[in-house]
């Protein structure tokens, strides 16, 4: 039983680019949450999805970010026209139907730099 | 706006004795705790939770105690050991719903 899978581990972008990060979750896990660790701090989160529906993007910035969660395939967390900023790791979790959250497992993260 | 505070950094312990690491909250809503671990380059790891309605959860060498009122809870590990050295967070989460995390304390188990 395969863990939380995310790709690319690491990330390099040039500023202005898009950056696509990928999360498959565990099997017959329906809930994906998005966080982001900025250096010397602690885990943010971004986005809570089901399939096919974005439960919660509180955490989301306005602009150029967006998450996705279709039917079949990973989720997808979207960075348009990247800045120096955006780089952080980006941790996907997931967690089980009818269980919202509260113990879910991580995936090992991917590393965007931007250069 | 910190709603859950690590004010500690970083802690270090003697292999065999006591770590004790410490997380404080102020939204009085959370309703459910966890304690993740985290080494270098890899994913938060869950390691013990405990439910508001509870006040101390115990698994093997780590146990977690809940004051609500002074919004304090603590992880305990005993007896520690080196491999026990990573960074620890604390996290909360109010109707099942997503994750607030403090800053992370790193501990160092010395052998």
């Amino acid at each position: 039983n395969a863990g939380v899978m995310q790709n690319p581990r690491h990330l390099v972008r040039r500023r202005g680019q898009e950056a696509r990060l990928r999360c498959s979750p565990m099997k017959g896990h329906s809930h994906v949450y998005w966080y982001r660790q900025l250096p010397e701090e602690g885990l943010k989160f971004m986005v809570y999805l089901q399939k096919e529906n974005i439960i919660d993007e509180s955490g989301m910035p306005k602009e150029r970010f967006s998450a996705e969660f279709p039917k079949e395939g990973p989720s997808i967390l979207r960075i348009q026209q990247v800045v120096r900023g955006d780089s952080a790791a980006y941790f996907c979790a997931s967690s089980p139907l009818g269980q919202q959250n509260t113990e879910a497992f991580f995936g090992q993260g991917t590393r965007l730099t931007v250069v | 706006d910190q709603q859950v505070k690590q004010n500690s950094p970083s802690l270090s312990v003697q292999e065999g004795r006591i770590s004790i690491l410490n997380c404080d909250y102020t939204n009085s809503m959370f309703d459910y705790f966890l304690w993740y671990k985290k080494y270098p380059a890899e994913g938060p790891t869950f390691l013990i939770s405990i439910s508001s309605i509870k006040d101390k959860n115990e698994d093997g060498r780590f146990t977690v105690f809940l004051n609500k009122s002074a919004k304090h809870l603590s992880l305990h590990i005993v007896p520690s050991q080196p491999g026990d050295s990573a960074v620890y967070f604390c996290a909360a989460a109010r109707s099942a719903r997503q994750l607030t995390f403090g800053s992370g304390t790193q501990l160092t188990v010395l052998p």
